[in-house]
């Protein structure tokens, strides 16, 4: 199985920072990196697939990049709606995986 | 707006089979692939596998021994059979929608349900 290694595990920023989030892959998985947000209690959100689409509706502060084995997400300006989970995932091959997930505090 | 609803027992005892529905409303499950996630604190997020409009599935081998998926066309759900669960089968878990995309040729899970606890316990 290829491992997702995702970090930080969590971060404390303010609002307006801007924060990366990486995940490294065990093997080459090109781009097949997607990234999610995960609120307590609601559907986990897709956010940006093939490591650099972002989805529609999704707020173009977010951006994915990377190819290989090295992808991260970026929040250009933190916003309030954005303190909660962020998770990758490769879809390279399967069985598909998951990073460990980054929870992203308000300091 | 198509939206996912998983429900199921709650509680399953050790050595018993659990069985999960996912009710899709505002589109069809006809044309796409289905994925079923699990999460727990000590594993965190895995992938149990999928089954397409078709019929075809393809699992998560640490769990294929043990996963069966299926559509029910006419009631427009997805359903998750895992047999002889233990302690370490407790999560939430989750049904989504495996979008394919022929123009990258990637699968992304771009439609999720809320999830629904399982705990096995006697």
């Amino acid at each position: 199985d290829i491992q997702m290694t995702q970090s930080p595990s969590s971060l404390s920023a303010s609002l307006g920072d801007w924060v990366t989030i990486t995940c490294r892959a065990s093997q080459n998985i090109r781009t097949y990196v997607n990234w999610y947000q995960q609120r307590p209690g609601e559907a986990p959100r897709l956010l940006v697939s093939v490591a650099a689409v972002l989805q529609t509706g999704v707020p173009s502060r977010f951006r994915g990049s990377g190819s290989g084995t090295d992808f991260s997400l970026i929040i250009a300006g933190l916003q309030r709606d954005d303190f909660v989970t962020y998770f990758c995932q490769q879809s390279y091959s399967f069985p598909w995986t998951f990073g460990q997930g980054t929870r992203v505090e308000i300091k | 707006q198509m939206q996912l609803r998983e429900s199921g027992p709650g509680l399953v005892k050790p050595s018993e089979p659990l069985s999960l529905t996912c009710n899709v409303s505002g589109g069809s499950v006809r044309s796409h692939y289905w994925s079923w996630i699990r999460q727990s604190p000590e594993k965190g997020l895995q992938w149990i596998g999928y089954v397409r409009d078709s019929g075809t599935t393809n699992y998560n081998p640490s769990l294929q021994s043990r996963v069966t998926m299926s559509l029910d066309r006419s009631k427009n759900q997805i359903s998750l059979t895992l047999t002889s669960v233990t302690a370490t089968d407790t999560g939430l878990y989750y049904c989504a929608r495996a979008n394919y995309d022929t123009l990258t040729a990637d699968h992304h899970l771009d439609l999720w349900g809320r999830g629904t606890l399982v705990t096995v316990s006697s």
